[in-house]
């Protein structure tokens, strides 16, 4: 079985500050992990997604995640975060059955 | 190209009443997803349909339920509605090529309330 853990319930950083939201996967293969996010009453937006390859991948709006297998984790990271990055964000895996796990989110919030 | 639309956005209804959820996938997808949103949780599949054909199911009861049309259109029924229903259900629209890790397409959603 596939699963997805985000500890981190609510992050907040100052806009400009760099930002790393964690996330680790539980899959027995190679996994296929995603990011999304989700702005207050929306569905949710693919910022990026690894299958294979170089582990660092680069996504929409600025952000990047690494893939670290020893540590089974794929963090998401930005240098520099703006106002309008405040929003929910959410890792996902999936694996043989085509059907992504989806952790339970970490809330973005950005001071001025 | 059209994005995925839901209908409606918002719900209320009563315990033990029934209640479906419409969704239009994007243009040239033949595959939809619907996931269940509680309230500070991530989403949880419910199931799939790939051409009107139920592909896979998450852990919900069968008074969960689906359907899939020729024009890739989808509908989610729930019978005898709990307290526990109550959340955002999500529709997500795919291209099924085979490769697994296909990116998925998200509606805004439909908030039900079941009072």
């Amino acid at each position: 079985a596939q699963s997805v853990t985000q500890p981190d319930i609510h992050i907040t950083v100052s806009e400009g500050a760099s930002l790393e939201l964690r996330c680790n996967y539980s899959y027995g293969a190679t996994p296929y992990l995603f990011w999304y996010v989700q702005s207050p009453g929306q569905g949710l937006q693919l910022l990026l997604k690894y299958f294979s390859g170089d582990t660092l991948v680069q996504g929409i709006k600025g952000f990047e995640a690494e893939f670290k297998r020893s540590q089974s984790s794929f963090n998401l990271r930005k240098p520099s975060v703006h106002w309008s990055d405040a929003a929910e964000y959410f890792c996902a895996v999936s694996g043989g059955s085509y059907i992504p796990t989806f952790g339970r989110g970490t809330s973005l919030i950005v001071h001025p | 190209e059209t994005g995925v639309t839901q209908s409606p956005t918002h719900l209320i209804k009563t315990r033990g009443q029934q209640v479906t959820l419409r969704c239009s996938s994007q243009s040239g997808h033949n595959t939809v997803s619907w996931y269940q949103q509680a309230l500070g949780q991530g989403p949880q599949f419910i199931f799939q349909y790939y051409r009107e054909e139920e592909n896979g199911r998450g852990n919900f009861p069968p008074r969960f339920s689906g359907l899939q049309f020729p024009n890739y259109s989808s509908e989610l029924n729930v019978n005898a509605l709990e307290l526990d229903d109550s959340a955002l259900y999500l529709c997500a629209s795919s291209s099924k090529t085979g490769g697994a890790g296909e990116k998925l397409f998200f509606g805004s959603g439909t908030q039900l309330s079941v009072l």
